[in-house]
């Protein structure tokens, strides 16, 4: 069974800190990992990938796909209020359609 | 419309109720899917509907649960006999593409809150 877990579970932070949220997989035949923020009831979408080491960004986010260490990485810089959420990782497979949720890190920042 | 939109937004059952709970997905949109999170939790699948077709059901946890989507658009989950650890928000998702696939992520409703008392 497909495996997703997510470290640190909370984490609380100052505005302007940089923080990393870890996520790991174990994904039989994977295909992508996605990140999504969820503040208070809809997930919302921000990163997916599937190419190892290629860094994607939007803004002070960004993302990593380490597949040969099973996991990825998402950092936020300059941290901002509005970040506060809980930061969802999701791995797909090949076989089926379904997104293998995390637990998820909720993030609280300090004004 | 705009986004996923789910109704109603809160349900209190009693336990032994039936509950039906409505996703209208993003027009357009081929794939549905229903997932369930509870408290301090991650979303767990559910169920997905290819336009009508229901393609995967293996989430459902029980024969209780049962999701139709009849004209490939507005989906349905449905309930029955409702117990305490049913209680959970249920969460629907649709994306333009076939599945979950890297071109077309999943866009999600605000959920329905479901309480069993």
């Amino acid at each position: 069974e497909d495996k997703v877990v997510q470290s640190p579970l909370s984490l609380v932070v100052h505005e302007g800190d940089t923080v990393t949220l870890n996520c790991s997989y174990e994904v039989t035949n994977f295909r992508s990992l996605l990140w999504y923020k969820q503040e208070k009831k809809a997930p919302t979408f921000l990163f997916m990938l599937t190419s190892s080491g290629i860094e994607k960004k939007s803004g002070r986010l960004s993302s990593i796909l380490d597949k040969k260490e099973l996991s990825s990485i998402l950092n936020i810089t300059a941290t901002q209020t509005g970040d506060s959420a809980i930061y969802l990782c999701a791995g797909t497979n090949f076989g089926n359609e379904k997104l293998t949720f995390g637990t998820g890190t909720r993030l609280t920042i300090i004004p | 419309g705009a986004g996923v939109s789910q109704s109603p937004r809160y349900k209190v059952a009693k336990r032994g109720q039936d509950v039906a709970l409505r996703c209208d997905p993003i027009s357009g949109h081929v794939s549905l899917f229903w997932y369930q999170q509870a408290l301090g939790q991650g979303p767990e699948f559910l169920t997905y509907f290819q336009n009508e077709a229901q393609l995967d059901k293996s989430g459902l946890p029980s024969d209780r649960f049962f999701a139709e989507r009849p004209e490939g658009s507005v989906s349905t989950l449905k309930i029955q006999r409702t117990q305490q650890e049913d209680s959970a928000v249920y969460l629907c998702a649709s994306s333009f593409s076939r599945g979950s696939s890297y071109n077309s992520p999943l866009h999600f409703g605000n959920g329905t809150r479901l309480t069993v008392t």
